[in-house]
């Protein structure tokens, strides 16, 4: 199965509004409300950033707040900050006991 | 605190085998599903397996079902990666990754990573 389709990077200025989004099919991302947001920095883990599409983990800024429209999925980040350029992946169920990442998108803070 | 670190990171050669280890701490181990994930170099994030909390079920990428194998060792709380048939392209740092019960397949926790590396 194919991995989620995320544009490849975005960017912003300081104090900004991101938005990246994250594009499946019925079979995936439209058909169940299991999507996560995971933020890696360089050399890092992946970190959990957004869960079950809307639900913000304890200790992540309310910067970081996720939706979903049909077949696509949205992570918002608002009023960017230097430390929130990282690469940011969405992650789905895909049915079938079967999970699929996105390709993963750079975040720039211009 | 909560930890996952993992273990077995090595180089080999095609064809080869290897075994990940992931040693868990901090929660009730037996409680969460538990998942592997890698990432090859300079590339993004692929699910690879996931294992129930009990050992009951186990799912897989087809990009290595019928060559690898989860497991885990609830007393020991740990879980495994057996690779078999190993190929170039399955070069790649190999996290593993906690699920919560009920928490809608969310990985909220996650090991610093073994490489390894399958080279001729």
């Amino acid at each position: 199965q194919s991995a989620l389709t995320q544009p490849p990077s975005a960017s912003g200025s300081p104090g900004q509004s991101v938005t990246i989004s994250c594009t499946g099919a019925t079979s995936d991302i439209g058909g169940y409300n299991y999507v996560s947001w995971y933020q890696q920095h360089p050399g890092q883990a992946p970190k959990l950033m957004i869960s079950e599409v809307t639900k913000r983990p304890s200790g992540v800024p309310d910067r970081f707040s996720g939706s979903k429209s049909g077949n696509t999925a949205s992570l918002t980040v608002s009023g960017l900050q230097a430390e929130d350029e990282a690469y940011y992946y969405c992650f789905s169920y895909a049915g079938n006991n079967n999970l699929l990442f996105g390709g993963g998108t750079k975040l720039t803070v211009l | 605190q909560v930890q996952l670190v993992e273990s077995g990171g090595t180089v080999v050669q095609p064809g080869s085998s290897v075994r990940l280890s992931c040693a868990a701490s901090g929660f009730t181990f037996r409680t969460h599903a538990m998942h592997w994930v890698r990432q090859a170099p300079g590339k993004g994030l692929e699910w690879v397996a996931v294992i129930w909390y009990d050992g009951s079920e186990k799912y897989y990428a087809d990009s290595v079902k019928g060559r690898f194998t989860i497991s885990r060792d609830n007393p020991k709380n740990t879980v495994y990666l057996q690779m078999s048939s190993l190929r170039v392209e399955d070069t790649a740092v190999y996290y593993c990754a906690r699920d919560p019960p009920a928490s809608g397949w969310t990985l909220d926790c996650w090991g610093q990573g073994a490489l390894v590396t399958v080279s001729p």
